[in-house]
């Protein structure tokens, strides 16, 4: 079945890229995403990728797809404590069908002053 | 323009009632999807609905049913409930034309099951 792996925790200081890395396992991945999601609050569609892509580029955001080795990454450049938040990586596949999202289990951002 | 909307945003419950979430998709989307997010886990796929029918299903027990409205609303209803299901449960909503890709989320109903 589909996995979707990310490292759970990330650190970084304010202005410094930040780099999450999410891993995934269903090689018919069509569409696959970045969610951001602030302490009690829903998911935020941050940006996404179509399978037949490498790399998107959206303001700070940069999104790097290696399909080969099923590897996902969000790049957020300048980053700000505005950034901080879980960050989730999500696909979509053929095998599930009709738009339905498998996530990780997201990757927490502190980005410190 | 509205985005998804969910009600109530917090609920509490004690075990062995039933509850039910209601959902507002996003002006233009027929398509909803109810998402559980469990403290410190990635959202899972509960149901989407479409045209007022459930046409996909995760890994959820019976328990777990819905609704869709000819309005494209949607709700969400567990039955005889386990203290397991507290959780964040989430709302998506989408086009099933053009851009269906794209899945908008509601803030979502935390539930507590005391």
């Amino acid at each position: 079945g589909e996995d979707v792996e990310q490292s759970l925790f990330l650190s970084v200081r304010e202005g410094d890229s930040s780099v999450i890395n999410c891993t995934y396992t269903d090689s018919s991945s069509t569409y696959l995403y970045w969610y951001k999601q602030e302490p009690g609050a829903g998911l935020q569609l941050l940006t996404y990728i179509f399978s037949n892509m490498d790399m998107k580029q959206d303001q700070r955001l940069t999104v790097l797809l290696n399909k080969k080795d099923k590897h996902l990454s969000l790049r957020i450049a300048d980053t700000q404590t505005g950034d901080s938040a879980i960050y989730f990586c999500a696909e979509i596949s053929m095998n599930s069908g009709y738009s339905t999202l498998t996530f990780g289990k997201g990757t927490m951002l502190l980005v410190s002053p | 323009d509205a985005g998804v909307t969910q009600s109530p945003t917090h609920l509490i419950k004690t075990r062995g009632q039933q509850v039910t979430l209601r959902c507002s998709p996003k002006s233009g989307h027929d398509t909803v999807s109810w998402y559980q997010q469990a403290l410190g886990q990635g959202p899972q796929f509960i149901f989407q609905y479409y045209e007022e029918e459930e046409r996909q299903r995760g890994n959820f027990p019976d328990r777990f049913s819905g609704h869709q409205f000819p309005n494209y609303s949607s709700e969400l209803n567990v039955n005889a409930l386990l203290l397991g299901d507290s959780a964040l449960y989430l709302c998506a909503s989408s086009a099933s034309t053009g851009q269906g890709e794209k899945l908008f989320f509601g803030s979502g109903t935390q539930l507590s099951v005391l």
